[in-house]
């Protein structure tokens, strides 16, 4: 059974930090997907990572993909209050499956 | 038109009633997925529609009853529910059955009383 997980879970950080959120999921996949949730509100895609070594910047969040290691990490660079949201990887699933398999999510608080 | 959209919003709805959550996506999308999130977990997949027709049911109960009617609509009947089903339902469409970066909808937030 494919398993992905996050850590950490909870983030709080202060703006200009930097800081680094991991996704370590457990058989090969060659795709993985960046979410962000902001509370109350639906999940927006932030990233898809489609090969080894893939790596994808917007602004201050940079995603990047290992699958020899089975890892993800999402970087975050001086850190901004907007940033505060909950941010899920997700996998797809196992043998062509049409599933994504989903972390539990870190949630990420900056303050001032 | 890059968006999904879901209707409605909110929804209350006692325990004998039977009700409809609507989806709707232009993007030309052949794959369509239903969520249920419950605060603070991530979504848990229900069903997953691919060329409108029914390929993965995560063994939900038969009081949530999936529609395709074509590939543009999908539908959620809600009949009997209980107040455990209380919770954000999303709605989400991809490329193709195995392209899975799914765009989601905005969600309609369910209260079961």
């Amino acid at each position: 059974e494919l398993k992905v997980e996050q850590n950490p879970l909870f983030l709080s950080m202060q703006e200009g930090k930097n800081y680094t959120i991991y996704c370590n999921y457990s058989t090969t996949s060659d795709r993985l997907y960046w979410y962000r949730q902001d509370p109350g509100k639906s999940l927006e895609s932030l990233f898809v990572l489609l090969s080894n070594g893939a790596v994808k910047q917007e602004g201050r969040l940079m995603a990047s993909l290992d699958t020899k290691a089975r890892l993800s990490t999402l970087h975050i660079t001086a850190a901004v209050h907007d940033l505060s949201a909950t941010y899920f990887c997700a996998v797809d699933g196992q043998g062509g499956s049409e599933k994504l398999v989903f972390g539990k999510g870190t949630k990420l608080t900056v303050n001032p | 038109d890059t968006e999904v959209t879901q209707t409605p919003k909110h929804l209350v709805m006692g325990m004998t009633n039977k009700k409809s959550l609507k989806c709707e996506q232009h993007m030309g999308h052949r794959a369509m997925y239903w969520y249920k999130q419950k605060a603070k977990k991530p979504p848990e997949l229900m069903f997953v529609y691919s060329y409108e027709k029914l390929s993965i049911n995560e063994s939900v109960p038969s009081r949530f009853s999936p529609e395709c009617p074509n590939s543009s609509l999908l539908n959620l009947h809600l009949h009997a529910l209980q107040p455990e089903d209380s919770a954000l339902y999303l709605c989400a469409s991809s490329p193709g059955p195995y392209y899975n970066e799914q765009f989601f909808g905005p969600g309609t937030r369910l209260t079961v009383l």
